[in-house]
């Protein structure tokens, strides 16, 4: 079946400082990729997507590149700031289908100032 | 444009009570979802739309039953709550299958 891993947190880190959380995906077929961002007490937005082999999702300064090669997503972030505090989800569509998202557990960003 | 939006916010139940989350979107989406969201365990799909008059099961179905009877509401519906089923639930709908989906604020629901 279709799966997501991704790292656990909680992972703190110092404003500015450089952000990677790992996100690896088992699916059949060739799944839209996409990051999620959940800030406290709201809904999921959409940070970002890609929905091909090597395609590169951007946005608010975060990027993902879709590598087929080793199933991953990672999301980066150059220099983060105190805002960018959240949960954030990787989540895969297999296509072909419309049953929903398979997420990943989440996690929790924390920045320091 | 509200986007997808979903009542009641909050709500506690007793065990064995009944009670039907609304959500609604003003986007013309074709699918919406329900999923619901417990600590360490990521968002789970309950039950799913491809469009009006449609339903389908998803990966945590039981205790729960839905309907789509206009193209802008899905309604999730609790015939007798029980413990297990606090959570928080979203709501969500896409334009098409392999698109991003949009999420409504979550209802949060504690059932005692």
């Amino acid at each position: 079946g279709n799966s997501v891993t991704q790292m656990e947190g909680p992972v703190t880190l110092s404003e500015e400082a450089f952000l990677t959380i790992n996100c690896t995906y088992t699916a059949t077929g060739y799944p839209s990729l996409f990051w999620y961002v959940q800030y406290p007490g709201e809904g999921l937005q959409l940070l970002l997507k890609a929905t091909k082999a090597d395609d590169k999702g951007s946005n608010k300064g975060f990027e993902a590149t879709y590598r087929k090669e080793t199933t991953s997503f990672h999301l980066e972030k150059g220099s983060v700031q105190v805002s960018d505090s959240a949960v954030y989800f990787c989540a895969l569509n297999p296509g072909g289908g419309a049953d929903g998202l398979t997420f990943g557990k989440g996690t929790h960003l924390i920045i320091q100032p | 444009n509200a986007g997808v939006t979903q009542t009641p916010k909050f709500r506690v139940l007793k065990t064995g009570q009944s009670m039907t989350l609304l959500c609604a979107q003003d986007m013309n989406h074709e699918y919406m979802y329900w999923y619901r969201q417990d600590p360490g365990m990521g968002l789970r799909l309950i039950h799913y739309s491809v469009g009006e008059g449609t339903t389908a099961k998803g990966e945590v179905p039981d205790g729960y039953n839905v309907s789509r009877l206009k193209k802008q509401n899905f309604l999730l519906g609790l015939e007798s709550a029980a413990p297990s089923q606090t959570s928080v639930y979203f709501c969500a709908s896409s334009y098409r299958v392999a698109y991003e989906q949009y999420f409504g604020p979550g209802t949060r629901l504690t059932v005692t």
